[in-house]
Order: C-alpha cells, then structure tokens, then sequence
C-alpha cells in the first residue's frame, strides 16, 4: 500500500530553524512535492524535488533521498507567518498521495 | 493570470439533498484534480482529467459521487445523496505537464461542505 508519513505537529520559536520530515512508500516515484497550507486555505507549492539532494529556495529548502524513500523540508529564519500546515505529497505512477501534514506552529 | 476558481466557497446542506461544486481551472491546463480533506488530514485524490477524460477516479465513491469535465475546461463535482460524512472541504487542482516542474498543482480555494 501507499504510506506516507510525517509529524503530526511540531514547534519552533521565531528566527529559528526546523526541520520537518517525510518517510515514504509509494508504488512508483515521480516526484516529491511540498506544500504550505494556512488554516481556511488552499495548499501552496513550496518545492519539487525529482532528484537526490537539497533544493535551496530563499529561506526553504528541500532534500530528498530516494534510496531511503525520505525527504525534509528546512525552514531558516522562521516567521510568524510560517504558521501553517506542511503537506509532503508523492507523485507515483500517474496518481499523488499526500500525507496527512505537519501542523507548525512559530511562537514568538 | 487568473488562479483556480470555485464556487460556491461555502455551502450547507441536509442530508440525502444534492450538492454540486463547480471548478474552473488555470487557462491551458490540461490536467484537473478534484480532492476532499478532511480537518487535520491531507487531501484525498477524488478523481482526475486528463483534457476531458477521467484518468484515475478510483477514490470516487460511485454510488453517490459524479464529475463531468465538458470540452476538457470547466468541472463539476456532484453528491447525490449526501451524507454527513461528505463534509469535508472540495478542492479543486489544476496543472500543466509542459511547466517542467513534474506537474505542480494549483489548487483553488475550496468549497468547504456542511451536511446537516
């Protein structure tokens, strides 16, 4: 079956760093995607990764290693407003699973 | 450029009344998702078009659950009857195989659904 796992939630203070998790199990691999939820709103696109390694984006960054089926999402120079629900979304054959989200909370 | 649009945002029904939400994607994208979440859970893959065929629809419980995506643009996802377990938020995703990003999806606002 298709797993895919990562924190349920997580805290980290402002202008801190944290990293947040993602093991997977997906029949095919196309891609790994990560997405940023505010509360009420819809999922944005932070970050794709198809190969091995770090994707530098500004202050988020994104690894992946495929052999161990694991990714992280880093977040540097942390900002209220980076309170939101992370969502690790695989692209398998053809179809996406999307974990349940890692709920971050920033507090001052 | 216009983003993904939904309507209606909000809707709240009784149980066993139909319900439909209507998609409008990113001009030019092929590919439409329509997803459920729940609360605290990420969203679940209801079904989707490619153009206007229905590539993977899986997920869809077809006993009360219908979608149509004519000329390949617009979409319109249906319940009929409901029941208090379809509420849920219905978002709606588009994407384009030739953005070079592997199929990033553009998600729309949602319709958050209410079965009473």
């Amino acid at each position: 079956g298709q797993n895919i796992d990562q924190p349920t939630e997580m805290t980290a203070t402002e202008g801190a760093i944290v990293q947040i998790n993602c093991t997977y199990q997906t029949s095919g691999f196309n891609g790994l995607f990560w997405y940023q939820q505010h509360a009420g709103e819809a999922p944005t696109f932070l970050s794709y990764n198809v190969l091995d390694g770090l994707e530098e984006k500004g202050r988020f960054s994104s690894f992946l290693s495929r052999s161990k089926g694991y990714s992280y999402l880093l977040l540097k120079e942390l900002q209220m407003k980076d309170s939101a629900s992370y969502l690790c979304a695989v692209k398998g054959f053809n179809k996406f699973y999307f974990g349940s989200g890692t709920k971050l909370n920033v507090k001052p | 450029e216009a983003g993904v649009v939904q309507s209606p945002r909000y809707k709240i029904i009784e149980k066993k009344q139909p319900v439909a939400f209507w998609c409008n994607p990113i001009s030019g994208h092929n590919t439409l998702y329509w997803y459920r979440q729940n609360l605290g859970q990420g969203p679940e893959l209801l079904i989707r078009y490619e153009n206007e065929e229905a590539v993977d629809d899986s997920q869809l419980p077809k006993d009360r659950f219908s979608a149509e995506r004519l000329k390949g643009v617009d979409s319109t996802l249906k319940i009929q009857p409901a029941e208090l377990g379809d509420s849920a938020v219905y978002l709606c995703a588009s994407s384009s195989q030739l953005d070079g990003k592997g199929d990033e999806q553009f998600f729309g606002p949602g319709t958050r659904l209410t079965v009473l």
